[in-house]
Order: structure tokens, then C-alpha cells, then sequence
């Protein structure tokens, strides 16, 4: 089973400031590795796929990179909206796994 | 478009059965492997299980092996997941997902399955 572990647990930042997610897999994972937005009450959103590719509408601010075990999601000028909870997700093989996310708030 | 809807959740006592399904449209139905996936309340997401596009393989999370069964109906364009003996734990909103993390995944909008007495 790969575990994937998020740091930080909570990032405080305010809007307009850039955020810097990261994910680290207990093992590789090559580049299937998938981030998601997840705000109260919706399910997850997805944002990043394939460890760089920026799924369809998600705006030009969402970024990510990595590849292996150690990839990171950049948010450039946080906007109102972007504060949520953020998952990352690997499916190197069938078997998928989510890390525990980061809840991104408004300081 | 792609819809993905489930059905079947609700409240159960512990170590009694549940059944969920969900009902695909919008594309070919056979082609696809399923998964579920599930986040109890206030909780992150687990992935449940993942059954392949012509059913002949299916793989489990640790924590429902032996418990839960995932199958699917490709005349019927639904997968279910067969949920027996259930315990506390099992409370989460349960969603039916193609290909979760791809270019173009889809979820359903979740249900609720509450364990309790």
C-alpha cells in the first residue's frame, strides 16, 4: 500500500499570497498523482493530474510539479475562493490512496 | 454528460447489511473501471474499492476487506457495493467515481451511510 503524507496539516496565508502544498509518497509513484479542492458539503474537485497537467477550468494559478515520491502544488495569488481542503491522490496501480489533506485558511 | 448517482445509503445498525449503487450515464459504461470512495464526517477520503471495466478483477482497502463486496452491472450501467457487518467506522458519505485522479474523472454527489443503534 503507498501512504502518502500532506505537510503542512493547516497553512494560515492571506489572499493574494502564494501557497506551497507538498505530498510525499512512501513510494514512487512516477507522475500519477492527482491533486483536489474540496470545499464543505461538495465532493472533490479536481485540479491537477498526471503530477502537472491542470484539469479542465481550473484557472492558471493552480500549479504543480514532482514526480517519484515528492511533489508540490503552488497556488499563486490565493483568491477568496481557494481556501478549502486539499487532497492529494496517487494511482500508480489500481489500488489508489488519498493523503490526509491540508486545510488551507484565511489568516 | 457524464452523471454518476448514487442511491441505497442511510441508517443501519451495527453489524447489519447495506447495499449501494450507483447509476452511470452519459458515456460507455464497459470501458470503465469504478471505484468508491468514502469520507466519514469531518474526515479526509479513503478509497473504498475499484472493480475493473469487465468486473474480472476487483481490489479492496484493508480496513473493508472480507466486509464489502464492489460488482457491477454493465447491461444496467450500475456498480454496487455490498456492505455487510458494518461497525461505527463505516459511517461516511460513500461516492462512486470513474477513473479518480485522470484527466477525466468523475464523482457522484455522495450518500450518506450512518452506522449506528
Amino acid at each position: 500500500e503507498i501512504v502518502l503524507t500532506q505537510s503542512p496539516a493547516t497553512l494560515s496565508l492571506s489572499p493574494g499570497e502564494r501557497a506551497t502544498l507538498s505530498c510525499r509518497a512512501s513510494q514512487s509513484v512516477s507522475s500519477y498523482l492527482a491533486w483536489y479542492q474540496q470545499k464543505p458539503g461538495q465532493a472533490p474537485r479536481l485540479l491537477i493530474y498526471d503530477a502537472s497537467n491542470r484539469a479542465t477550468g481550473i484557472p492558471a494559478r493552480f500549479s504543480g510539479s514532482g514526480s517519484g515520491t515528492d511533489f508540490t502544488l503552488t497556488i499563486s495569488g490565493l483568491e477568496p475562493e481557494d481556501f478549502a481542503v486539499y487532497y492529494c491522490q496517487q494511482r500508480r496501480d489500481w489500488l489508489c490512496s488519498f493523503g490526509q489533506g491540508t486545510k488551507l485558511e484565511i489568516k | 454528460q457524464v452523471q454518476l448517482v448514487e442511491s441505497g445509503g442511510g441508517v443501519v445498525q451495527p453489524g447489519r447489511s447495506l447495499r449501494l449503487s450507483c447509476a452511470a450515464s452519459g458515456f460507455t459504461f464497459r470501458n470503465y473501471g469504478m471505484h468508491w470512495v468514502r469520507q466519514a464526517p469531518g474526515k479526509g477520503l479513503e478509497w473504498v474499492a475499484v472493480i475493473w471495466y469487465d468486473g474480472s478483477k476487483k481490489y479492496y482497502a484493508d480496513s473493508v476487506m472480507g466486509r464489502f463486496t464492489i460488482s457491477r452491472d454493465n447491461s444496467r450501467n450500475t456498480v454496487s457495493l455490498q456492505m455487510d457487518s458494518l461497525r461505527a467506522e463505516d459511517t461516511a458519505v460513500y461516492y462512486c467515481a470513474r477513473d479518480p485522479g485522470a484527466q477525466n474523472d468523475y464523482w457522484g454527489q455522495g450518500i450518506l451511510v450512518t452506522v449506528s443503534s
